[in-house]
């Protein structure tokens, strides 16, 4: 049992370019999020899902794509890279009561 | 706004000594409040959660008071030792409840020997 599995754990992009953060789990939870993680900023919700195929916008949603169509996985698109895309991201999955989240290790994303 | 407030800054103490952490929140009362550690370099994990209904839980170590007077959550550790030194994060969910946490900025604890 992994738990919530992220890859890559770091990457740096130029600007402009694309890429796909993955996030897996095997736990069968409907909820699964994603966030990024700024100095001072917090942990900031980006998109969530409630279950396969529902997807939805969080905070700070300008930049990234994502779907979700399996229950294990939950990718995060960046379409074109921009220097301010750099931070930390972490996945999350809660079960369907939405209590205790469930955190990846993060990717450390540089975007130069 | 939804908005959580931990303090900023850094929390040293002497190991034995007890920690107190707080957590304000502005506007609405949430269900619950949750707890969370992360250490560099990784993911938050979850500790605690307490409803609104609680005044106060514990596990271990560890105990999580919830006032919705003060809009107020104090997360304690006791007996701290120098392996409790950690980034503490509050959370809570939106109104009527859900999985859309909003997070504190959290708060640095350094337990000193």
């Amino acid at each position: 049992n992994a738990g919530v599995t992220q890859t890559p754990k770091f990457q740096v992009l130029k600007t402009g370019q694309s890429m796909t953060l993955q996030c897996a789990q095997d736990m069968n939870h409907e909820y699964m999020s994603w966030y990024r993680q700024d100095p001072g900023m917090g942990l900031r919700l980006i998109h969530y899902s409630v279950g396969a195929g529902i997807t939805d916008q969080g905070e700070v949603p300008n930049g990234y794509n994502v779907s979700r169509s399996t229950t294990e996985d939950f990718p995060l698109r960046l379409l074109s890279a921009a220097p301010s895309q750099t931070s930390v991201y972490f996945c999350a999955s809660n079960n369907r009561r939405g209590t205790e989240a469930f955190f990846g290790q993060g990717t450390r994303l540089t975007v130069v | 706004s939804q908005k959580i407030e931990q303090n900023s800054e850094a929390l040293n103490i002497q190991e034995g000594k007890t920690a107190t952490l707080t957590c304000n929140y502005t506007n609405y009362s949430p269900a619950y409040l949750q707890w969370y550690r992360q250490d560099p370099g990784r993911g938050p994990v979850f500790l605690l959660l307490i409803r609104e209904n609680e005044k106060e839980k514990r596990k271990e170590r560890l105990k999580v008071t919830f006032d919705t007077t003060l809009k107020q959550s104090l997360f304690h550790i006791t007996a701290s030792q120098p392996a409790d030194s950690a980034t503490y994060l509050c959370a809570r969910p939106p109104p009527g409840g859900g999985n859309k946490l909003t997070f504190g900025t959290g708060t640095q604890l350094k337990v000193e020997l």
